[in-house]
């Protein structure tokens, strides 16, 4: 079964500060992808950053980056010099890839606060 | 602005009465998903459709229905409402192509309250 693990219910962060989100997830294929998606109040789903597994570099998107550890099956997001616009739910989710019709399998989420 | 439409935003349902959330989309993507968030809970996977004509359960499927007649909609359907289907729901779409890479484009959600 594919799982997707958020230990973080809730994080908070002081504005221009850096903060961490964890994720893990349980797998036994070697290729997929990962993604990090964003949810803020208005329910809208925004896709923040995505990883492919066979990539050994990890992805960057302006001010989001992912620690991605294959091994550890772990795919982390930082969020650097966070604004207030940033305050939001984040999901992890993870995808087998292939042309199919492969469901995304999520994270219960965790609730970003930034602090002024 | 091209991406996913969902309708309506809120509904309350009475238990026991029907409705069809509809779900457009006009970016020709192949692929297009029904999932439902619980409160505190992460997105399961109610219906999805690769194509029009062809669709297939997700994880949650009991107690809802869906069709794909037309590439652009992909309608679900609760026949028999009940209280453990409050939840908001999302439909979400994505092209399909080998080797994809692409995640999902969401529709805003619809807030559904079954009393």
């Amino acid at each position: 079964a594919q799982t997707v693990t958020q230990s973080q219910p809730e994080m908070s962060v002081q504005e221009a500060e850096t903060v961490t989100l964890s994720c893990t997830y349980d797998t036994s294929e070697s290729d997929y992808y990962l993604f990090w998606y964003k949810q803020p109040p208005s329910r809208q789903m925004i896709l923040v950053i995505r990883q492919e597994a066979y990539k050994q570099q990890n992805a960057t998107e302006n001010r989001f980056s992912v620690n991605f550890q294959k091994a550890a099956k772990s795919f982390s997001l930082k969020i650097s010099d966070s604004q207030l616009g940033d305050a939001a739910m984040y999901f992890c989710a993870y995808r087998i890839s292939g042309n199919t019709g492969n469901q995304f399998y999520f994270g219960t989420g965790t609730s970003l606060t930034v602090i002024p | 602005n091209a991406g996913v439409t969902q309708t309506p935003k809120f509904r309350i349902l009475k238990i026991g009465q029907s409705m069809t959330l509809q779900c457009t989309q006009d970016m020709n993507h192949n692929y297009m998903y029904w999932y439902r968030q619980d409160p505190g809970m992460g997105l399961k996977l109610i219906y999805y459709s690769v194509g029009a004509g062809i669709t297939d359960k997700g994880e949650v499927p009991n107690g809802y229905n869906v069709s794909r007649s037309t590439t652009e909609d992909f309608p679900l359907r609760l026949e028999l409402a009940a209280p453990s289907q409050t939840s908001v729901y999302f439909c979400a779409s994505r092209e399909g192509r080998s080797r994809d890479f692409y995640g999902y484009t969401f529709g805003s959600g619809t807030r559904l309250t079954v009393v």
